[in-house]
């Protein structure tokens, strides 16, 4: 099992750039994330999707948008990109159990730098 | 009261000694408990779960929850080198995405 995926890995835009970032993950896992994290910053959720189908805002979902695209893809989709989005953007999955082991596992990560 | 907080260290600890990192949560995430290290550049990797009061051991790493006085903490012993990493800890509150705290770089000096 490949387990998270993210593509790219690295990417460079200018500013008013638009991209997706991709993720897909093999362990049918119901719930998936999109995180950032800035030094210092720790890990800040942009947005989440429960279950296919669902997706809601995390703590700073401006100038980001997600797809569920089915039970194994989410994408982030940065309409047009800013400087303040540069940052290394980490995908995660977990299985959201109700009695809670919500472990969560992540992707290797999207660093990417907007000028 | 942030929901989980950590001190960011460093955390400097020679080799072989015991390392311990402590984490402090509030109400809201107390079901159960996540350790994740992170490598620098690199994702943060589970290392441990642990969801009811107690100790729990896997190796070399103890994790232990102490519900009363609302911490949860990490034992690595015999540290080496190659512990020296940042450690997440998270916490769940059932149904919402975990919660995170910032972490404590921990810096194991041979």
């Amino acid at each position: 099992n490949a387990g998270v995926t993210q593509t790219p890995k690295f990417q460079v835009l200018k500013t008013g750039q638009s991209m997706t970032l991709q993720c897909a993950q093999d362990m049918n896992h119901n719930s998936m994330y999109w995180y950032r994290q800035d030094p210092g910053m720790g890990l800040r959720l942009i947005y989440y999707s429960a279950s296919e189908g669902t997706t809601d805002k995390g703590e700073v979902p401006n100038g980001y948008n997600v797809s569920r695209l089915n039970k194994r893809e989410f994408s982030l989709r940065l309409e047009s990109a800013a400087p303040s989005q540069t940052s290394v953007y980490f995908c995660a999955s977990s299985e959201a159990r109700l009695a809670g082991g919500n472990e969560q596992f992540f992707g290797p990560g999207t660093r990417l730098t907007v000028l | 009261q942030k929901e989980v907080e950590q001190n960011s260290g460093p955390l400097s600890v020679p080799e072989g000694a015991i390392a311990s990192l402590n984490c402090t949560y509030s109400d809201r995430v107390s079901q159960s408990f996540f350790w994740y290290r992170q490598y620098s550049g690199k994702s943060p990797e589970l290392i441990m779960s642990i969801y009811s009061n107690g100790d729990k051991e896997d190796g070399r790493f103890t994790a232990q929850l102490n519900k009363a006085s609302q911490y949860v903490s990490l034992l690595i012993r015999d540290s080496q080198p190659s512990d020296s990493a940042t450690y997440l800890c998270a916490g769940d509150s059932g149904n919402t995405p975990l919660v995170f705290g910032k972490g404590t770089r921990l810096s194991v000096i041979a």
